[in-house]
């Protein structure tokens, strides 16, 4: 089955500065990859998705990136706020596939420092 | 608020027993997914139904069990518990299988004693 790895565990950045979360996933026929966010006591929200189709997508401050051939992904959030703070899961799936379920990395957990 | 609907929101038992936990997806969601969060875990899946049907299969125990009825709502019957299977137990709905935006219910604390 799927594996997702994330990194790193914990990240801590000063807020205005940029965060990076990367993520690599085993199985090649994984073809959506959304991320996630989820604070704490709350349930998970997702933040921004990408397809195997697409190599990059921006949504305001927050960009996914996606290497197909390396089997990476990565989260970018630029100029960080407070409200960032939070923990964040990449995860995967094969859409169309028989296994539709996602399977998620261990998550980040992002403090933005003031 | 997500629109995915899940009761109760805690829930304490005791070990050996047997509990269902119930989830209403969004108005229009045929699939309907359950994972499990724990600490050590993290964010596991567990099973998913699509309008009524099994659909995929995750990382559920035996002893785990779950079905979608006509109505669409879901239950995930746990069994003889024991003290590990303590965690957050979310739902998930999507209007199609994957590769669409899947949206979390507030989720169910378990707590086993």
């Amino acid at each position: 089955g799927e594996n997702v790895e994330q990194h790193p565990s914990t990240l801590s950045v000063q807020e205005g500065d940029s965060a990076v979360i990367k993520c690599t996933y085993s199985d090649s026929a994984s073809n959506y990859f959304p991320w996630y966010k989820q604070e704490l006591g709350k349930r998970p929200q997702l933040i921004i998705d990408i397809r195997s189709n697409v190599g990059e997508k921006k949504d305001q401050r927050i960009a996914v990136t996606l290497n197909k051939t390396a089997k990476h992904f990565s989260l970018h959030i630029t100029e960080t706020q407070p409200e960032d703070s939070a923990v964040y899961f990449c995860a995967a799936s094969e859409s169309g596939g028989g296994a539709d379920g996602l399977t998620f990395g261990k998550g980040t957990h992002l403090i933005i420092q003031p | 608020d997500s629109g995915v609907t899940q009761t109760p929101k805690h829930l304490i038992t005791a070990t050996g027993q047997r509990v269902t936990l119930r989830c209403s997806p969004r108005s229009g969601d045929l699939s309907v997914y359950w994972y499990q969060q724990s600490l050590d875990q993290g964010l596991q899946f567990l099973i998913q139904y699509y309008n009524g049907e099994e659909r995929a299969k995750g990382n559920i125990l035996e002893r785990f069990s779950a079905q979608q009825f006509p109505d669409l709502h879901s239950e995930l019957n746990l069994s003889s518990l024991e003290l590990g299977d303590s965690a957050l137990y979310f739902c998930a709905s999507s209007l199609s299988t994957g590769g669409t935006e899947a949206f979390f219910g507030q989720g169910t604390r378990l707590t086993v004693v």
